[in-house]
């Protein structure tokens, strides 16, 4: 199955520097790659996700970056405020031809505190 | 984006006894949803799939025999979990994926989460 490996476990940054994020993956088959924000007690909520067939996909301050050779999909988080402060997952599905294909694989998340 | 109700949302129950949990797609119609099992400071662990009109595929290590799911329809997924234990204190979170496109994967939305609690 998909192995994901996601780090830092935490993170502490100062209002208004970026926050990286990265992950890593094992199946090369799998071609969509999401992101998700939890905050506490609360359902993870996606906030920007990736194809394989693009590198780079920004909405506003967050941005997911995709090195398909390497294997590893990182999330930017620039200008960053306190309400950015959660826990964020990355995932990554399986290739649509392994046999557990509808099974997404959670990263083990990075709490991120903004510290203002 | 498409909503997942769950319910309840929080739940305390006598060691022993059975808790149902509802996970409902509202405007969209799910034949697959998850359900998961997140511990504190911990990620979400997949438990089963759900599959509309078939049996769910468990995890391993996850019991079927303690965890009953049934997927009548499209938009109805209920986890019983049988005879509770404190060690099955946690949160639950459920999630469907819209039908969309063959082939293609698409977001995953997740319900607001279960807390049980077994005393």
């Amino acid at each position: 199955g998909e192995n994901v490996e996601q780090h830092p476990s935490t993170l502490s940054v100062q209002e208004g520097d970026s926050a990286v994020i990265k992950c890593t993956y094992s199946d090369s088959a799998s071609n969509y790659f999401p992101w998700y924000k939890q905050e506490l007690g609360k359902r993870p909520q996606l906030i920007i996700d990736i194809r394989s067939n693009v590198g780079e996909k920004k909405d506003q301050r967050i941005a997911v970056t995709l090195n398909k050779t390497a294997k590893h999909f990182s999330l930017h988080i620039t200008e960053t405020q306190p309400e950015d402060s959660a826990v964020y997952f990355c995932a990554a599905p399986p290739g649509l031809n392994s046999g557990g294909y509808q099974k997404v694989t959670f990263g083990t998340g990075t709490k991120l505190q903004v510290i203002p | 984006g498409a909503v997942v109700s769950q319910h309840p949302s929080w739940v305390i129950c006598k060691s022993g006894t059975s808790v149902k949990i509802e996970c409902r797609s509202l405007d969209f119609q799910a034949t697959t949803m998850f359900w998961y099992r997140q511990f504190p400071k911990q990620s979400l662990m997949l438990m089963a799939t759900s599959n509309e009109g078939s049996k769910a595929t468990y995890e391993q290590g996850v019991e079927k025999d303690k965890f009953l799911i049934n997927h009548a329809s499209l938009t109805l997924s209920t986890l019983t979990v049988t005879s509770a234990h404190p060690e099955d204190s946690s949160f639950y979170i459920c999630s469907a994926r819209d039908l969309g496109l063959a082939g293609t994967y698409n977001e995953q939305f997740f319900g607001p989460g279960t807390r049980l609690t077994v005393l």
